[in-house]
């Protein structure tokens, strides 16, 4: 069964502007990852936060992780159009040392 | 490039043929993963190989899916008698260490269509 959820399931906004996605889950993880998919390609690393911290940034890139609430999110500020893609987080689950469980992503649709 | 390589990108059999997927894992990264996506959905686990071991296998792994990684390299991925079912994209992963805390890199994947 899938752990992450994300939400929301889809999401369209104007180029320039802000777009925050969330993830919640259920067991307690040692990290929580974050990949972007673009249609029909393979998933791309963007970011990895780990269980004892907050708050991450990489680039353009923001991202939280509060584990009292098993959430986190994804922040990716100026949005622009090559930020099209399907947005996923993925959990390595605290009692597996090699399994990433995944949500069903973000669709994340820039419009110029 | 240097990151995962799959092969063949893209597939379309007959129902009960069988299929061979290959991955090439990043070198030097010791763990490696199969995984399977369908459109709309997040990927769902297959197995896991540290080195040449496989360490774990999914129950969607059924008796007709085969993982190996013979030398600790590269993997195959064999599927016998596929069905309708099967057709999905089939994603290589890996990574290195000796916990989970390590990033896990994917490749492009193998798009399987079962006709």
């Amino acid at each position: 069964s899938q752990q992450g959820e994300e939400d929301p399931q889809a999401l369209s906004i104007q180029e320039g502007e802000n777009a925050t996605m969330n993830c919640s889950y259920k067991t307690s993880i040692n990290n929580l990852q974050w990949y972007r998919q673009n249609s029909g390609r393979g998933l791309v690393h963007l970011i990895l936060i780990r269980s004892n911290e907050r708050e991450k940034h990489s680039g353009r890139l923001r991202v939280t992780l509060d584990t009292s609430k098993k959430s986190s999110s994804l922040l990716i500020t100026a949005s622009r159009a090559a930020d099209t893609a399907s947005y996923f987080c993925a959990t390595a689950v605290r009692d597996s040392n090699y399994q990433l469980i995944w949500g069903a992503g973000t669709k994340l649709i820039i419009k110029p | 490039d240097t990151g995962v390589s799959q092969d063949p990108r893209h597939k379309i059999t007959k129902r009960g043929q069988n299929v061979t997927f290959r991955c090439d894992p990043i070198s030097e990264h010791n763990r490696l993963y199969w995984y399977r996506q369908t459109l709309g959905q997040g990927p769902e686990f297959l197995t896991y190989f540290q080195n040449e071991a496989q360490l774990e296998k999914s129950r969607l792994l059924s008796d007709r899916f085969s993982a190996e990684r013979p030398k600790g390299s590269f993997s195959t991925l064999e599927i016998q008698r596929t069905e309708q079912g099967d057709s999905a994209m089939y994603l290589c992963a890996s990574s290195f260490g000796t916990t989970s805390g390590n990033t896990i890199y994917f490749g492009e994947g193998s798009w399987l269509t079962v006709v």
